[in-house]
């Protein structure tokens, strides 16, 4: 079945820093791909989005382009703050099923 | 802006009580779910529904019930709460298709039971 595998945490930057959390995925189909960020205390909420291979999804100043050749869905930010501690899921979802979500990673940001 | 909501936020209940979590939207989605969120963040996927009167146990087994008898309503039950149930507990909904459409989460509860 579907899958999304991302990078385990915690990951540690200080504030400015360039930031990557790793997403790859196996899907039958051709899914569309998320990041969502969960902040302490809350439910989860999309950062972005990306529909079709080489389309990018940007938020917030992250990004993550959709690469069907290497089935991968990196997330990126040039340089974070520590407003941006949280954890990132990535999830797939294709056809009529519920989205299929990685582990999570949590990022923490020093000053 | 999500217009989903859960309640309570938290709960602390002694073990064998009955309780309901409650989850409702104001968007009109067909779709909704439940999630059992670990302490360690990875979510399971315990329940979900397509529309009224339709649900569906998710990949992760779970003791809990739910019922979807109007669209904006989504409350799953505890019978009988153990510690085993202490855990974050969250809510979402999506329009008609799933595949690709944004999915909204409500806040969550915490259910803390001892």
């Amino acid at each position: 079945g579907d899958s999304v595998t991302q990078m385990e945490g915690p990951v540690t930057l200080s504030e400015e820093a360039f930031l990557t959390i790793n997403c790859t995925y196996t899907a039958t189909g051709y899914p569309s791909l998320f990041w969502y960020v969960q902040y302490p205390g809350e439910g989860l909420q999309l950062l972005l989005k990306a529909t079709k291979a080489d389309d990018k999804g940007s938020n917030k100043g992250f990004e993550a382009t959709y690469r069907k050749e290497t089935t991968s869905f990196h997330l990126e930010k040039g340089s974070v703050q520590v407003s941006d501690s949280a954890v990132y899921f990535c999830a797939l979802g294709s056809g009529n099923t519920p989205l299929v979500f990685g582990k999570g990673t949590r990022l923490s940001v020093i000053a | 802006e999500a217009d989903i909501y859960q309640t309570p936020r938290y709960l602390v209940i002694g073990t064998g009580k009955k309780i309901t979590l409650e989850c409702s939207q104001t968007m009109g989605h067909d779709k909704m779910y439940w999630y059992q969120q670990d302490p360690g963040m990875e979510l399971h996927l315990i329940h979900y529904s397509y529309g009224v009167n339709s649900t569906e146990k998710g990949d992760l087994s779970s003791e809990s019930t739910v019922s979807r008898i109007r669209t904006e309503h989504f409350p799953l039950t505890l019978e009988s709460a153990r510690p085993s149930h202490t855990s974050q507990y969250l809510c979402a909904s999506n329009p008609t298709d799933g595949g690709t459409d944004t999915q909204y989460f409500g806040p969550g509860t915490r259910l803390t039971v001892l």
